[in-house]
């Protein structure tokens, strides 16, 4: 099956600096990636909605300048978080899809974010 | 817009025990129906999905899920969970008019399994 990747799997960081999260599609070209954020014992909410060679697509409420999403590839899409806050603290999963039809999403084991 | 309700925020079953977790849709028109799993500290794996055809999905690890249109649910269901079930589950809707198709996430349900 798909798999998809992010890199690291947990991060603590100070307030106030920048984190990176890396999202690999490892045997396929994902076209389309998405990044969600889960917050402890609730559902996964969706923050944006990122296209290789274009700009993210982000949802009401997300606040773009914050979350900074780039897909400089067909198998690499990152999230950054920036300016960090302890409000910030989440697990933020990334997952893809195939494109051109294929609407199964193929998810990310997850990042773990604590910022202090 | 579409939105999904399961109303169960968590369940208790009995190992060996028969298991129906309750999901509702709303969408417009044909939606994208998925079921996925995850475990404590792991990401989500798909169980099953429904775009057309049979309403009745077979998915992986046993589980099954109806579709049926007139009561807009996406019922899941095993006829025997074992103690590596306990997870929790997520039912979502994807809205399928692109390859960027969004999904949308129910609330979860908690799954444990009593010995």
């Amino acid at each position: 099956g798909a798999v998809v990747s992010q890199h690291p799997s947990w991060v603590i960081c100070k307030s106030g600096t920048s984190v990176k999260i890396e999202c690999r599609s490892l045997d396929f070209q994902a076209t389309t990636m998405f990044w969600y954020r889960q917050f402890p014992k609730q559902s996964l909410m969706l923050m944006a909605t990122s296209n290789e060679g274009s700009k993210a697509t982000y949802e009401q409420g997300v606040e773009k300048d914050k979350f900074l999403i780039n897909h400089a590839s067909l198998t690499l899409s990152t999230l950054t978080v920036t300016s960090a806050h302890p409000e910030d603290s989440s697990f933020y999963i990334c997952s893809a899809n195939f494109g051109l039809g294929e609407e199964t999403q193929y998810f990310g084991p997850g990042t773990r974010l604590l910022v202090l | 817009a579409q939105s999904v309700t399961q109303p169960d925020i968590h369940i208790t079953v009995s190992e060996g025990a028969s298991l129906e977790l309750r999901c509702n849709y709303s969408y417009g028109a044909t939606p994208y129906l998925f079921w996925y799993v995850q475990s404590p500290g792991q990401g989500l794996q798909l169980l099953l999905k429904y775009f057309s055809g049979d309403t009745l999905v077979q998915g992986i690890k046993g589980f099954e899920a109806e579709f049926k249109r007139s009561q807009s649910s996406f019922n899941l269901r095993k006829p025997s969970v074992h103690w590596r079930d306990a997870a929790e589950y997520f039912c979502a809707v994807g809205a399928g008019y692109s390859s960027a198709s969004k999904i949308i996430f129910g609330s979860g349900t908690r799954l444990s399994i009593r010995p």
